[in-house]
């Protein structure tokens, strides 16, 4: 059974620091992996996808890696602001015949001004 | 921008009452999923529709969960009867057919007394 790991649980950084949140899975056998960013009693915004093929994606501020081989993925948040406040899911796709996503608990993330 | 609507928003029901939830998918899009996200836990995936068909329900508790999709656009899921445990956000997610990419709606929380 697939398992996804996140650490740390929180963050607290000043405003203006570079991050780096971090995912590990137990199962390598992934098809893809996500991140979400997800607000307070809202839904979740999907942030970055990367295909099992690729070793990162990059979106404005944000640069997620992947290295399958170790079930590792890092988040990269360059400059960060008060508006990235928010708790940070990471999720695989995989499951052999019927994929679905497996998400981590999260990490919240707080920004200080 | 399309987006997944969800009702009611919030909820609370007395344990062994009966609830239901609504879910209406980005126009267009097959794949239709219902999640559950208990507080501190990432969402864990309760039912997956393509179309009108039920793809997985793997982890839904069928003794007291049910989910249907009848025509393949907006979907229900039911909770008869209501226990203290199934107190969490529900969340309701579509993609289109052959993508990865999931969209999800504000989701509705559910609190049972």
């Amino acid at each position: 059974k697939q398992e996804v790991t996140q650490i740390p649980a929180a963050l607290s950084v000043p405003e203006g620091e570079n991050l780096v949140l971090n995912c590990s899975f137990t199962d390598s056998a992934i098809y893809n992996l996500q991140w979400f960013r997800q607000d307070p009693g809202k839904g979740l915004t999907s942030l970055l996808l990367i295909q099992s093929s690729q070793r990162e994606q990059t979106s404005g501020r944000l640069n997620a890696s992947l290295d399958k081989s170790s079930g590792r993925s890092t988040l990269y948040i360059a400059a960060s602001q008060p508006g990235d406040s928010a708790t940070y899911l990471c999720a695989v796709y995989s499951g052999g015949s019927n994929y679905k996503l497996t998400f981590g608990k999260g990490t919240l993330l707080t920004v200080n001004p | 921008e399309a987006e997944v609507a969800q009702s009611p928003r919030y909820k609370i029901t007395e344990k062994s009452q009966a609830v239901a939830f609504w879910c209406d998918p980005i126009s267009g899009h097959a794949t239709l999923y219902w999640y559950r996200q208990i507080l501190g836990q990432g969402p864990e995936l309760l039912v997956q529709f393509q179309d009108e068909s039920v793809v997985d329900d793997s982890q839904l508790p069928k003794d007291r969960f049910s989910a249907e999709r009848l025509k393949g656009v907006d979907s229900t899921l039911k909770i008869q009867p209501a226990e203290l445990g199934d107190s969490a956000m529900y969340l309701c997610a579509s993609s289109s057919y052959g993508t990865d990419t999931q969209y999800f709606g504000p989701g509705t929380r559910l609190t049972v007394l």
